[in-house]
C-alpha cells in the first residue's frame, strides 16, 4: 500500500530537549513538506524539500531542523531553540507533475 | 506571508440540507487554488485542484467554483449527509522557489441528523 508513514504518532519532550519527527513516504514523490497546525489556525509550513540534499525554509522554519538525505524520508528536528513546540505536526508529499499533496497521519507534540 | 481566509469559520447543518463556504485568496499571481477535506482521526484528503478562471469541478455531492479575478471559491455541498462532516481546507499555490501551499483556517462541518 502506497502511503506516508508519520511516527510516532505522540511525543512528549522534556525541556531543552531536541526530538525528531520520522516522516517516510513510498509514493516515489520527489517533493515533502512538514506543516504544523495549532488550534484555530491553518496549516502553516515550516520546511519544504523538492529534492534530495536540498530544502528550503517555509514560513516558521525558526527552532526546526531537516534533513533529506533520501527521496523517502524527511525528519523534522524541534530543536530547544524552538520555544512553543506543542502542536499537531503533518507530513506531507507531491509528485513534480501534480501539485496536489498527499498527508500523514500526523504526530502530535508535547512538552512535559 | 500570503493571506487565504475561510468563512464561515464553522457551520452545523441538518442532514439534506445543502451548504456552501467560502475562500478568499489573492488575486495578482494567481497559479492554483486547492480544496481538501480533512476529517477527523484521518489525514486532510486533496478534493479539488482548480486553476481557470470560471472552473467548476464536481465530485459527487461536492462541487466547487473559482473565480481567479475577484480572488474567491466557493464549495457546494449538496444534500449533507453525516459522513460529510470534516473540516474543508483551501490553498492556495506560490511558485517560485518551489510550489508551496498558503493554507486558510478551515470551515469545519457539522451534519447532523
Amino acid at each position: 500500500d502506497g502511503g506516508i508513514t508519520q511516527s510516532p504518532k505522540y511525543l512528549f519532550r522534556k525541556e531543552g530537549q531536541n526530538v525528531t519527527l520520522s516522516c517516510e513516504q513510498n509514493l516515489n514523490h520527489d517533493a515533502m513538506y512538514w506543516y504544523r497546525q495549532d488550534p484555530g489556525q491553518g496549516l502553516r509550513l515550516i520546511y519544504y524539500s523538492q529534492i534530495v540534499n536540498d530544502f528550503q525554509k517555509g514560513d516558521i522554519a525558526e527552532g526546526y531542523s531537516v534533513s533529506r538525505e533520501k527521496k523517502e524520508s524527511f525528519p523534522l528536528t524541534v530543536t530547544s531553540a524552538q520555544k512553543n513546540p506543542t502542536a499537531f505536526y503533518l507530513c506531507a508529499s507531491s509528485s513534480i507533475a501534480s501539485e496536489t499533496q498527499y498527508f500523514g497521519p500526523g504526530t502530535r507534540l508535547l512538552v512535559l | 506571508i500570503l493571506n487565504v481566509e475561510q468563512s464561515p469559520q464553522s457551520l452545523h447543518v441538518q442532514e439534506g440540507d445543502s451548504t456552501n463556504f467560502t475562500c478568499s485568496f489573492p488575486s495578482s499571481n494567481f497559479y492554483a487554488l486547492h480544496w481538501y477535506r480533512w476529517e477527523t482521526a484521518k489525514s486532510p484528503e486533496a478534493l479539488f485542484v482548480m486553476t481557470l478562471n470560471g472552473d467548476e469541478k464536481k465530485k459527487g455531492r461536492i462541487s466547487a467554483t473559482l473565480n481567479t479575478k475577484e480572488g474567491y471559491s466557493y464549495l457546494y455541498i449538496k444534500g449533507s449527509q453525516p459522513e460529510d462532516s470534516a473540516t474543508y481546507l483551501c490553498a492556495f499555490l506560490v511558485t517560485g522557489g518551489g510550489n508551496k501551499l498558503t493554507f486558510g483556517t478551515g470551515t469545519q462541518l457539522k451534519v447532523e441528523l
